[in-house]
């Protein structure tokens, strides 16, 4: 069975800070993969998604990049973290390949941000 | 522009009392639509999409493309239903990005 695995579940970084989250995909091959923000008092924000190696789509200009080294893995980051790049993050993925309708998608647990 | 719009941030309601949660999107092609569902403690999760038609927990969710909307009701709610829902729009079928709504949260009172 398929698996998303997303770390670290909490952190605490100081402004300026450098990023790093990860996420990884077990029991599938060629996932599409997503990372969304949930920001206090708003929805869930769709910032980058990823339909194979090094192909990254960005939604959102930001403070934040992201990369896909290899089929499973998805890395959210960035170089100096502001005040705002606190939030709630997850990590997704989606059979690859699908045309077809009823698209489900999968979520990790979540990673926490706060900036201080 | 795709939007989906969820009007209430909290709904409680008591235990056994009908539920619906709004849910009104904004979309120039033909949608498909999601309920996520996350409960205390738990990852986000697919509660029931408009093309499968189905009932989850008891819960039932009709796309009203005249309204456009997609309201997610329950004529008897439970305590164990309190968790925060998601409305979501998918955008477009190969790459499966989804599109939120801001979250309704569920307290089914005792």
């Amino acid at each position: 069975s398929q698996t998303i695995h997303q770390w670290p579940a909490t952190l605490v970084q100081p402004v300026g800070s450098p990023l790093s989250l990860e996420c990884t995909v077990e029991g599938t091959s060629n996932p599409n993969l997503y990372w969304y923000r949930q920001a206090a008092g708003r929805g869930l924000q769709l910032l980058f998604y990823s339909v194979g190696i090094g192909q990254i789509s960005s939604e959102v200009p930001q403070n934040l990049s992201a990369s896909r080294p290899q089929d499973r893995q998805f890395i959210l980051s960035s170089k100096k973290l502001l005040l705002s790049d606190s939030g709630f993050y997850l990590c997704a993925w989606k059979a690859g390949g699908e045309l077809t309708t009823g698209n489900t998608i999968y979520f990790g647990e979540g990673s926490w941000l706060t900036v201080v | 522009a795709q939007r989906v719009t969820q009007p209430e941030k909290l709904l409680s309601v008591f235990k056994g009392a009908p539920v619906e949660l709004k849910c009104n999107y904004s979309y120039s092609g033909s949608p498909e639509l999601f309920w996520y569902v996350q409960y205390s403690r738990q990852r986000l999760q697919l509660l029931l999409r408009h093309i499968s038609r189905e009932s989850i927990k008891g819960f039932t969710a009709d796309l009203n493309k005249g309204e456009t909307s997609f309201h997610l009701k329950k004529p008897f709610a439970q305590e164990e239903d309190s968790a925060m829902y998601y409305c979501a729009l998918s955008a477009s079928s190969n790459t499966g990005k989804l599109i939120f709504g801001q979250g309704t949260t569920l307290q089914v009172k005792p």
